[in-house]
């Protein structure tokens, strides 16, 4: 149980165009995901909390208009990466955290396998 | 801030050496602490997890304690396996941080027959 998956795997995009990732959870629902992003020999660095039904709470210096995320139902969320750029390429992974479960500070998050996205 | 500082890989063992991946934390207060597992080509699994000094994670043959008077969290293992070949994530959730995951840079580990 607690898969998460990511769609699609890999993608490759022309700078200047627009790429949507979606992220669902597949059996079960939730409440709260995440967007995080990996360079290559680096960590994941969260980019952004997206809540079903609000708006997404994006980090410092993560613009918003640049990567548009919508979590439109409980087990789907997108993340639209606006008018590409070469400096876009990386590899986005998102997380879920289980629909019923409280406040607190030790959950476990069920992360997807991650989009690797390349911009020419 | 919060950050995590994990040692840098890739560290190669053979089978049925013993493991240690060091990781250190710095954060205000009380953190929780945690080790992710990313196998080939799947996405990361929670391994282990601690929430309060002094606790002992474990699972699969893995264990780390919190220790916050060296505020680290170091992953061990006895006896390692090929199975265990995969890149290990040392992370935290800062005291009131909502579910906010931060992420050392990760160690690859590749275990050799």
């Amino acid at each position: 149980g607690a898969v998460v998956s990511q769609h699609p795997s890999r993608v490759i995009c022309k700078s200047g165009t627009s790429v949507k990732i979606e992220c669902r959870s597949l059996d079960f629902q939730a409440t709260t995901m995440f967007w995080y992003r990996q360079f290559p020999k680096k960590s994941l660095m969260l980019m952004a909390t997206s809540n079903e039904g609000s708006k997404a709470t994006y980090e410092q210096g993560v613009e918003k208009d640049k990567f548009l995320i919508n979590h439109a139902s409980l087990t789907l969320s997108t993340l639209t990466v606006t008018s590409a750029h070469p400096e876009d390429s990386s590899f986005y992974i998102c997380s879920a955290i289980a629909l019923g479960t409280s406040g607190g500070v030790s959950y476990e998050q069920y992360f997807g396998p991650g989009t690797r996205l390349t911009v020419t | 801030g919060n950050s995590v500082t994990q040692m840098e890989g890739p560290v190669t063992l053979s089978e049925e050496a013993f493991l240690t991946i060091n990781c250190t934390y710095t954060a205000t207060g009380y953190p929780s602490l945690f080790w992710y597992v990313q196998y080939p080509g799947e996405g990361l699994q929670l391994l282990l997890k601690a929430t309060k000094a002094d606790d002992k994670g474990s699972n699969k043959g893995f264990e780390a304690t919190y220790r916050k008077e060296t505020t680290s969290f170091h992953l061990e293992k006895g006896s390692v396996q090929v199975s265990d070949s995969a890149v290990y994530f040392c992370a935290l959730i800062g005291s009131g941080g909502y579910n906010k995951l931060i992420f050392g840079a990760g160690t690859r580990l590749a275990v050799h027959p």
